[in-house]
């Protein structure tokens, strides 16, 4: 089975800190997908990768950022936390670079900014 | 932009059939999914739909209908854990997916 796993499942940061979300997948899958999940407004693409060094933005992408140096990771980076980022944040892989490909998820990390 | 619409919540009772709709409006469509997300949980993936049709999988069945833009989930003999939240979600053809906001099934005895 595919193994998708967030570095860690709640986190507590304060604001204006630099915060980094890591998801390792170990299926050699091409894409790797950064969303956040919240009441009513179910998952919204952050950023999402389907090659190494190459990202492309999704709908939100407003004071994130990533890092994708090896296939098997895919790091996202709060630059200065802030209050409206405290979400649970769920990382995603998909095998090909095909766009309908089932995705993988993480178990998510909670993330709370103070 | 790009924009997917399903019920917020269904409720129904065990043994039941429900039927969960998705409509949506884009560009660049390369197929619909459906996920399950029990609370606490991680999504996962239940059902894709590339061609217009239904693709059945055991008690859950997909439907794709691109010439209306809309797609549905139909699940058969509910049981209790069913209860879940169920997204819907495109693909498109440039590798990124949308996810609708979600509908959150309460199965009752």
């Amino acid at each position: 089975d595919v193994k998708v796993t967030q570095s860690s499942r709640y986190l507590v940061k304060r604001t204006g800190e630099k915060v980094f979300l890591e998801c390792v997948q170990d299926m050699d899958h091409e894409n790797m997908f950064w969303y956040r999940q919240d009441p009513g407004l179910g998952l919204r693409l952050i950023y999402f990768s389907y090659d190494v060094k190459m990202k492309e933005k999704g709908d939100i992408p407003e004071g994130y950022s990533v890092s994708r140096e090896k296939k098997e990771r895919f790091s996202l980076i709060l630059e200065s936390a802030s209050t409206n980022q405290t979400s649970m944040y769920l990382c995603a892989s998909s095998p090909t670079r095909q766009g309908n490909q089932p995705q993988h998820f993480g178990d998510g990390t909670r993330l709370s900014i103070l | 932009g790009q924009s997917l619409e399903q019920p917020s919540e269904v409720t129904a009772v065990e043994g039941a059939i429900v039927q969960i709709n998705c409509t949506y409006q884009t560009s660049g469509f390369y197929g619909l999914s459906w996920y399950q997300q029990h609370d606490g949980g991680a999504p996962t993936f239940l059902s894709y739909n590339a061609l217009d049709g239904l693709e059945e999988t055991g008690r859950f069945s997909s439907f794709l209908s691109r010439s209306d833009s809309y797609g549905y989930l139909l699940l058969q003999e509910l049981q209790m854990k069913d209860s879940a939240s169920y997204f819907c979600a495109v693909g498109y053809n440039n590798n990124d997916m949308r996810f609708g906001a979600g509908t959150r099934l309460t199965v009752k005895p």
